[in-house]
């Protein structure tokens, strides 16, 4: 099994760009995440998943938009990026207690 | 908001336990106990976690107080690579509805030789 897996590892995009990082799970859990981590900072939660075709905000969810369209998939999508969303961003999944993260992506904005 | 408030940094000798305090005095009744930890820049990994009972797994123990307003992660023997940033969350278990698992601060925890 992969786990989660995150595609891109890295990316640098210019302002005004859009994109979309993909995540995949091959665990047939329900719940899936997306969290951007600032230098020193904490996780902070973007949007969440309670399964497919559903999807709710976090904690910071202005400038991201996201998909669930099939339940291995969970995408996250920047519009038009910023520098202020230079960030790492992980990916989620769980089903019962514990979840597992992806490796991240590291988003470069200029 | 995190509903949890911990350390920001701790020290620990090689070979010796470390204790982490977490403080969540509004948990509600339903909501556990979560631990995760960051090392480095990868992913967080799951540790433990508990509602009400003290729980031990191969990596760590559990401790939560009688009024479960307080609980302390316990590393029996820290080694070098146990060097990270670690996270209480509370929250409810994914069956029980949203799981959000916000992350707070957590605590840098440094291992020395």
């Amino acid at each position: 099994n992969a786990g989660v897996t995150q595609t891109p590892k890295f990316r640098v995009l210019k302002t005004g760009q859009s994109m979309t990082l993909l995540c995949a799970q091959d665990m047939n859990h329900e719940y899936m995440y997306w969290y951007r981590q600032d230098p020193g900072m904490g996780l902070r939660l973007i949007h969440y998943s309670v399964g497919e075709g559903t999807t709710a905000k976090g904690e910071v969810p202005d400038g991201y938009n996201v998909s669930r369209l099939k339940k291995q998939n969970f995408l996250l999508g920047l519009e038009s990026a910023a520098p202020s969303q230079t960030s790492v961003y992980f990916c989620a999944s769980s089903y019962w207690v514990e979840a597992f993260f992806g490796q991240g992506t590291r988003l470069t904005v200029v | 908001d995190a509903k949890t408030t911990q350390p920001p940094s701790m020290d620990c000798a090689e070979g010796r336990a470390a204790n982490l305090p977490c403080n969540h005095s509004t948990i509600s009744g339903n909501e556990y106990v979560y631990w995760y930890r960051q090392i480095h820049s990868q992913g967080p990994q799951y540790i433990i976690h508990g509602l009400k009972n003290n729980e031990t797994n191969e990596m760590a123990s559990l401790i939560i107080t009688e009024d479960r307003k307080s609980s302390t992660l316990i590393l029996p023997h820290a080694t070098l690579r146990d060097t990270a940033v670690y996270y209480c969350i509370v929250d409810f278990p994914p069956i029980q509805g949203a799981q959000k698992l916000v992350f707070g601060q957590g605590t840098r925890l440094t291992i020395n030789p």
